[in-house]
């Protein structure tokens, strides 16, 4: 059973870079799939973030595309964020996920988020 | 962007109703549709994808439908454990974009 987890800091100064870990059990994460993050201010809506395959290929959200970095790191199998120059409307609980991407493409095609993280929540603030 | 407008926003319901939500894109995005539910306080949970299909293990009382834009996630009989806030999600063009969530809440 595939199993993920989100590890990093919970409270994040404006300005800073927001860095987290998240780390699969039950599969390799070299064997396939796009692994993802997911985000959900307090309160609100979901908004996926990008995605990478484990051989580098990579999707970023238009809008965050110039802060954000996502790395995978086979040999510890994990995968990380790290976004930059962080504001309070960065303050969320943020997921990872396994994504589902058909044809290794994940838009124009069939793709969704199974499973997820337990998510862990980023405070951004002085 | 492709908006992603659910509704009803909320809903209340008994144990046993049949409840459907409404989903509607601003623009076609054929089957290239998934539903999530999240239970307070919990990850998201992929329900059904590209818009009808059963993801395992859950149960039968939930089904999707539609295509084009318009899109239903249909509870059949809702149970306890079915109160949860419920999403649907485009992977038609980037960015995947999510609907802000409708609320089934006990009446």
């Amino acid at each position: 059973q595939v199993q993920l987890q989100e590890s990093g800091p919970g409270l994040v100064k404006p300005s800073e870079t927001l860095s987290l870990t998240c780390a699969v059990s039950g599969y390799s994460i070299s064997s396939g799939y796009y692994w993802g993050w997911i985000r959900q201010p307090p309160g609100k809506g979901l908004e996926w973030i990008g995605s990478m395959f484990h051989s580098g290929s990579t999707y970023y959200n238009p809008s965050l595309k110039s802060r954000v970095i996502i790395s995978v790191d086979t040999s510890k199998n994990q995968f990380s964020l790290k976004l930059s120059s962080v504001t309070a409307a960065d303050t969320a609980v943020y997921y990872c996920a396994r994504h589902y991407c058909s044809g290794g493409s994940c838009y124009g095609s069939l793709s969704w988020f199974d499973p997820w993280g337990q998510g862990t929540l980023v405070t951004v603030s002085s | 962007d492709i908006q992603m407008t659910q509704s009803p926003s909320s809903l209340s319901a008994s144990v046993g109703d049949r409840v459907t939500i409404t989903c509607r894109a601003s623009q076609s995005i054929s089957s290239y549709l998934n539903w999530y539910q999240q239970r307070p306080g919990k990850a998201p949970k992929l329900l059904i994808y590209t818009a009808f299909s059963l993801q395992s293990g859950v149960p039968s009382r939930f089904s999707g439908g539609g295509s084009g834009t318009d899109f239903t996630l249909t509870i059949s009989s809702l149970q306890p454990e079915d109160f949860a806030t419920y999403y649907c999600q485009q992977s038609y063009s980037t960015p995947g974009t999510f609907g802000q969530g409708t609320k089934v809440e006990i009446k």
